[in-house]
């Protein structure tokens, strides 16, 4: 059963990179997309972007200037940076396997437990 | 930019028939899939290809979508499913979530 566990800095400065990793357990990265979900506290979900096992990616436009997705076959994990962070980044930052089929079926499924990213001084 | 809108809240009684909406233009043409996010937990895939459940999902939970509108129903809905519910839909190669629904059982 495959899991993803995220890792990285819980407090970052604004205007720095925030740099989180997620590391895939119980399967391969192989042969699948992996993708970045935020969500700010008390608010919804945003598609932040996914990378292929190859390394091709897909970002959501509102975020593309400031996002960088990295992925480490040898290592199972794939990364996020994103930055000139400011308040409004702060969030939980979720990792999840993407599905996309050919005809165009999409689901995240399984997904990390999150950790909460704090900009501030 | 495509826009999936869900209702903010749904209340349903213990055992009654929960539906959550999620609406976009022309949401029966795409495929739709949901999730459950209970407090302090990271969100769970509940239904994906519109009415597809996955392993360990219980058959209360059902989905379905047509015209502009996806349906989630949770029949004999349970203390248990209180949570948040999102949709999630692709459109132009980006992913799109709705708002979503928090659904209290009372």
């Amino acid at each position: 059963q495959v899991q993803l566990q995220e890792s990285g800095p819980g407090l970052v400065k604004p205007s720095e990179t925030l740099s989180l990793t997620c590391t895939v357990s119980g399967g391969s990265i192989s042969s699948y997309y992996w993708s970045w979900i935020r969500q700010p506290p008390g608010k919804g979900l945003e598609w932040i972007g996914y990378i292929s096992y190859s390394g091709s990616t897909n970002y959501n436009p509102s975020l593309k200037s400031r996002v960088t997705l990295s992925v480490d076959t040898s290592k199972n994990q794939f990364s996020l940076k994103l930055s000139s962070v400011t308040a409004a980044d702060t969030a939980m930052y979720y990792c999840a396997r993407f599905t996309v089929t050919n005809s165009l079926v999409t689901w995240f499924d399984p997904w990390g437990q999150g950790p909460l990213v704090t900009v501030s001084s | 930019s495509y826009d999936l809108t869900q209702p903010p809240s749904v209340s349903v009684s213990p055992g009654q028939t929960a539906s959550i909406t999620c609406s976009g233009d022309k949401l029966g043409d795409k495929y739709a899939s949901w999730y459950q996010q209970k407090p302090g937990q990271s969100p769970m895939l509940v239904i994906y290809q519109d009415s597809k459940r996955p392993s360990g999902i219980p058959e209360r939970f059902s989905g379905s979508n047509s015209g502009n509108t996806a349906t989630l129903t949770i029949s004999g809905t349970q203390a248990m499913d209180e949570a948040d519910y999102y949709c999630q839909a692709w459109d132009s190669s980006t992913v799109v979530f709705g708002g979503g629904t928090k659904l209290t059982v009372l």
